[in-house]
């Protein structure tokens, strides 16, 4: 059974960086799929932030990639977030999901609230 | 990027009723190679989301079969047959046509 689970601080001060990381169990991120971040503002909807393929092969939001940067360590099989100058739009609960080229987001993690203070 | 809408935004329903919630992608989620990059997701109170529906109508493992995907072009629907307790919660459309990929603004199904 594949499983996800977010890690990283939950605040984090304005201006500062976001790092998140996402353990896998169950499957190797080597293996194959697309590994995602989301996330989901307060009582809002959700947005897609950035995939990497198990090659390394990233993609970002055009409205995050100058703060964005997403990586991947198949040794230890986890992938990693990090978001720059944060401001309090930011704040969100972060999901790392895994999707298959045709088959949707097959897999979530529970989610992590990060709230960026000022 | 694409944009998604869905109607209605809340959707309260008897249990044992039909629901019917639709989206619509601002450009074609049709490609050349045939297959319609559109699915369906539902987020339970308190959960993360999990996906109902891949490619406009094939039900993802261990989703019932009184969950039923159609459309095409820009136009979809998901169909509840009879809706039960355990199907409240928030109901998003996402295209994965092209990046970014983009979601609906969610429809709120809430049992009467």
């Amino acid at each position: 059974q594949v499983q996800l689970q977010e890690s990283g601080p939950g605040l984090v001060k304005a201006s500062e960086t976001l790092s998140l990381t996402c353990s896998v169990s169950g499957f190797s991120i080597s293996s194959g799929f697309y590994w995602a971040w989301l996330r989901q503002p307060p009582g809002k909807g959700l947005d897609w932030i950035a995939s990497i393929y198990h090659s390394g092969d990233t993609y970002y939001n055009p409205s995050l990639r100058s703060r964005v940067t997403m990586s991947v360590d198949t040794s230890q099989n986890y992938f990693s977030l990090q978001l720059n100058s944060v401001t309090a739009s930011d704040t969100a609960v972060y999901f790392c999901a895994r999707r298959a080229a045709l088959t949707g987001y097959l897999n979530w993690g529970q989610g992590i609230l990060v709230t960026v203070s000022s | 990027d694409i944009v998604m809408t869905q109607s209605p935004l809340f959707l309260p329903v008897t249990p044992g009723e039909p629901a019917s919630i639709s989206c619509r992608s601002s450009q074609s989620l049709l490609p050349s190679n045939g297959n319609t990059y559109f699915d369906w997701y539902l987020q339970k109170p308190g959960q993360s989301p999990q996906l109902l529906i891949y490619l406009v109508s094939t039900r993802a493992s261990g989703v019932p079969d009184r969950f039923s995907g159609s459309g095409s072009g820009t136009d979809f629907t998901l169909k509840i047959s009879r809706v039960e307790a355990e199907d409240v919660g928030v109901y998003y459309c996402m295209q994965a046509l092209q990046l970014p990929h983009t979601f609906g603004q969610g429809t709120k199904l809430e049992i009467k």
